[in-house]
């Protein structure tokens, strides 16, 4: 069965630190990943994807992710967290033969503080 | 361009009622999903639409669920009857394709059964 993973319920990071949010897939072939971030009693809202080419993804408000085959993650960086940031975070994964079939990772609670 | 809309934002019903919640997805997007979110938890999906056909309804409890997109724009998402495990967040979506397109979420109905 595919499936996606977030090991972390909770990241904890100071203001300024560099942070990192794990994924890991299980998709076969090649999929295509994402993040999305969810604020309090609100939708889900796209950051970034991977479909193919370069490793390195960049997406919106500064937060980039990192494609590695070899290890199937996707995890979801920022070089300056900001307390802004703090938000639910979800990793999601599809086959390329059903595309817009997500499968969600179980979140990931970031928490920057001051 | 105006967001995925839903409505209402919150319902509380009593066991064994009926209930219904509607989405009007961004205009233009051909592919409209209805996904579960249960608390502390990532989205599942429920149902998917190309314009008006269900393309994908694995994964909806047809004995209670029913879901409809008439003329391939809006759609409602009915529970009938509704039991205390349908307490949850019901979140709609919307793509312009199947394929690697991210979704856009609606902020989602919190349905409370007691």
């Amino acid at each position: 069965a595919q499936s996606v993973a977030q090991p972390e319920d909770q990241v904890n990071v100071a203001e300024g630190n560099p942070l990192t949010v794990k994924c890991t897939y299980s998709v076969s072939g090649n999929p295509y990943l994402f993040w999305y971030v969810q604020y309090p009693n609100r939708g889900l809202q796209f950051l970034l994807k991977y479909i193919t080419g370069d490793n390195l993804v960049k997406g919106s408000y500064g937060f980039e992710a990192e494609f590695n085959k070899s290890q199937t993650s996707f995890h979801l960086k920022k070089p300056s967290a900001l307390v802004s940031d703090s938000a639910l975070y979800f990793c999601a994964g599809s086959h390329r033969n059903q595309g817009g079939k997500l499968i969600f990772g179980q979140g990931t609670e970031l928490s920057v503080k001051p | 361009e105006a967001g995925v809309v839903q409505s209402p934002r919150y319902k509380i019903i009593e066991k064994k009622q009926p209930v219904a919640f509607w989405c009007n997805p961004i205009s233009g997007h051909n592919t409209l999903y209805w996904y579960l979110q249960n608390l502390g938890q990532g989205p599942e999906l429920l149902i998917r639409y190309e314009n008006e056909e269900a393309v994908d309804d694995s994964q909806l409890p047809k004995d209670r669920f029913s879901a409809e997109r008439l003329k391939g724009v809006d759609s409602t998402l009915k529970i009938q009857p509704a039991e205390l495990g349908d307490s949850a967040v019901y979140l709609c979506a919307s793509s312009s394709d199947r394929g690697n397109s991210p979704l856009h979420f609606g902020n989602g109905t919190r349905l409370t059964v007691t």
